[in-house]
């Protein structure tokens, strides 16, 4: 069993930049999570999707967006990067309908300079 | 979703064992308790899960009060690998969805 995948690793930006992560769900799961974690806290929700469609979503503003794909991988996508944007970007997936585990990917860690 | 409070932090020694209790005080009646433990730099990890009573599996226990206001972590005989952080989510979500919301969690450090 493949477990969930991100990359890249780690990621040096500057402010004002787009930047892609990606991650690679762990077979079988068809739901895909991503969350912000800054330094200190918890994971925050950013959005969920379920067969390429978003499926629910947190706080975050429209520049943050993202993608499934047919093989429930997935992108986040963040435009116009702002330093409050630096943090760990976790992606987790599951099977969907109910109150499933959730398998975390290592995240990525993003710093804007 | 409901709200839920946990210490912020813990010590404890190895050998012990210990127990973290998590409030919900406005849990819905088909919402779940899961609880997660993150390492530095790691994605969180999925301990243990429950509706009510108790639950056991081979790393914790997960005790659940009729009233379902709050839940209690336990963990047998701690050892220094234990020392993380210890999430306790509440929720179900709709239409299908479930997406936990993760509070600050308890730092817990084991202590030699």
């Amino acid at each position: 069993e493949t477990g969930v995948t991100q990359s890249p690793t780690h990621l040096i930006k500057t402010r004002g930049q787009q930047v892609t992560l990606r991650c690679s769900s762990q077979s079988g799961h068809n739901t895909v999570s991503w969350y912000q974690q800054a330094l200190g806290q918890g994971p925050q929700f950013i959005f969920q999707y379920y067969r390429e469609e978003e499926n629910g979503r947190g706080n975050f503003p429209p520049r943050f967006s993202g993608l499934q794909f047919p093989n429930y991988s997935s992108e986040l996508n963040v435009n116009a990067l702002e330093l409050d944007d630096s943090a760990l970007y976790l992606c987790a997936s599951s099977r969907s309908g109910g109150p499933y585990e959730q398998y975390f990917g290592p995240g990525t860690r993003l710093t804007v300079t | 979703l409901a709200k839920t409070t946990q210490p912020i932090s813990m010590d404890s020694y190895e050998g012990q064992e210990v127990n973290i209790t998590c409030s919900h005080n406005n849990i819905a009646t088909n919402d779940y308790i899961t609880w997660y433990q993150q390492f530095p730099s790691q994605g969180p990890r999925f301990i243990i899960q429950g509706y009510k009573t108790k639950v056991t599996n081979e790393v914790a226990s997960l005790f659940i009060p009729a009233d379902r206001k709050s839940s209690t972590l336990s963990l047998p005989r701690v050892s220094l690998s234990d020392t993380a952080v210890y999430y306790c989510l509440v929720g179900v979500g709709s239409g299908g969805s479930y997406i936990p919301t993760f509070g600050r969690g308890t730092s817990l450090i084991v202590h030699p």
